[in-house]
């Protein structure tokens, strides 16, 4: 079993759904929680971070930690064309060190 | 633009080879991490360095490996391809080795082994 599970969709939306992205972990010690998203053709970019539980929001983007469950959320509200790309949860345990990434979620938003 | 650069872009080889992938970090950062993302595995951490000595490894197969010179950029060494090598290969930096900082990527290196 890998550390973090992830969905690979691919998910495909029309322009402005909402949208719920899932991850799920294994390792109870993970404490930092990443979403990166990656557009084709280039390297993963950090979107939302999160340390511990609980929700953190940035513009149409919101992230979900629940360390009781082990699971990761990433809500996308009014979803844009633009969205389309993966999206790739990641943990660690500390500061520091490497990530550990879910195989991604392919989301396509069409308009 | 995240300031990483990687060196080349593409490369196509044949199994048996030997390649040499680079990275330059972003100004000031001193740590370089080397991930390898694959369809089947997805983005796979392989070894880490700070300030030229290597920090933290991961699933980084014996053939491979890399280092990181005074100037701070980084070189992943890959020997005896496989066919299973092929792959995308990124490095990612940040300020420090420890801290909470954002792992900033690169475009990748897209490795094609024939």
């Amino acid at each position: 079993q890998k550390e973090v599970e992830q969905d690979p969709g691919p998910l495909s939306v029309p322009e402005g759904a909402i949208v719920s992205l899932n991850c799920t972990y294994s390792n109870s010690a993970f404490q930092y929680f990443m979403w990166y998203r990656q557009y084709s053709r280039k390297g993963p970019e950090l979107l939302m971070y999160t340390y511990s539980s609980g929700n953190k929001e940035d513009g149409r983007f919101t992230a979900q930690v629940d360390k009781s469950s082990k699971y990761i959320s990433l809500f996308i509200r009014d979803s844009q064309p633009s969205d389309s790309a993966t999206y790739l949860c990641a943990s660690r345990p500390q500061a520091g060190t490497a990530l550990i990434f879910g195989k991604g979620t392919t989301l396509s938003v069409s308009s | 633009d995240s300031g990483v650069t990687q060196t080349p872009k593409h490369l196509i080889t044949a199994t048996g080879q030997r390649v040499t992938l680079r990275c330059s970090p972003r100004s000031g950062d001193l740590s370089v991490y080397w991930y390898q993302q694959s369809l089947d595995q997805g983005l796979q951490f392989l070894i880490q360095y700070y300030n030229g000595e290597e920090r933290a490894k991961g699933n980084i197969l014996e053939r491979f490996s890399a280092q990181q010179f005074p100037d701070l950029h980084s070189e992943l060494n890959l020997s005896s391809l496989e066919l299973g090598d092929s792959a995308l290969y990124f490095c990612a930096s940040t300020p420090t080795s420890g801290g909470d900082n954002e792992q900033f990527f690169g475009p990748g290196t897209r490795l094609t082994v024939l």
